[in-house]
């Protein structure tokens, strides 16, 4: 069965300090991972897209990395800023078509 | 620029009332895709639209749900009869593409179903 798990289901960092979150999946044929910060009361807003062939990309202060051997990505984020508070959605799609298999998100507080 | 636009914001309704919920996508985008999250669920795929046709709607849930897309601007989701079950917040995005493909989403659409 397809799965996305993320982890940790909630996590709490002082502002400044960096932070990694996971996401292990379990979808094959694969085509793409994404990663998503959705704001309280908002749409998801995309911050990577990687493809099989990809192992690394950023978007400013976000870096996504992917490994399609393991089926495992991570979004780190560096110099956390009191805006980066919110959900951070990990979404892989199969091969072929469109089925996407949604994380449960990983729920991100950054403090003052 | 404007984003997707969805209307209405918020929908409160009764159970057995029909719902029309409402997408206006990026111009010059040719995919749309409809979504649902829950606090139980989190986000679902209902389904999406390429050129105005419909792709896949295998994450529609029953036969109470239907969308159209009659033109590359305007895309409806509707659920008669409406039930408690389906509150949630109703997202719409769009894309350029369907694969790979950055998607745009909108601000949502709050469905209560009492």
């Amino acid at each position: 069965k397809n799965q996305v798990e993320q982890s940790p289901q909630s996590l709490i960092i002082l502002e400044g300090k960096n932070c990694t979150l996971q996401c292990n999946y379990t979808v094959s044929p694969f085509s793409n991972l994404r990663w998503y910060k959705q704001d309280t009361g908002r749409g998801p807003v995309s911050l990577t897209i990687m493809t099989f062939s990809e192992n690394t990309k950023s978007n400013g202060r976000y870096t996504a990395t992917l490994d399609a051997d393991t089926k495992q990505s991570s979004l780190h984020i560096t110099a956390s800023q009191l805006s980066d508070s919110a959900s951070y959605i990990c979404v892989v799609s199969e091969e072929g078509g469109f089925k996407t298999i949604f994380g449960a998100g990983t729920r991100l507080f950054v403090k003052a | 620029d404007a984003g997707v636009i969805q209307s209405p914001r918020h929908e409160v309704t009764e159970m057995g009332q029909e719902v029309t919920l409402r997408c206006k996508p990026i111009s010059g985008h040719n995919s749309l895709f409809w979504y649902r999250q829950t606090m139980m669920r989190g986000l679902e795929l209902l389904i999406y639209f390429n050129n105005n046709v419909p792709i896949d709607d295998s994450g529609m849930p029953e036969d109470r749900f239907s969308a159209k897309m009659p033109n590359a601007s305007f895309s409806t989701l509707k659920i008669q009869p409406s039930e408690p079950r389906d509150s949630a917040v109703y997202f719409c995005a769009s894309s350029l593409g369907l694969v790979s493909y950055e998607q745009y989403f909108g601000p949502g659409t709050r469905l209560t179903v009492t």
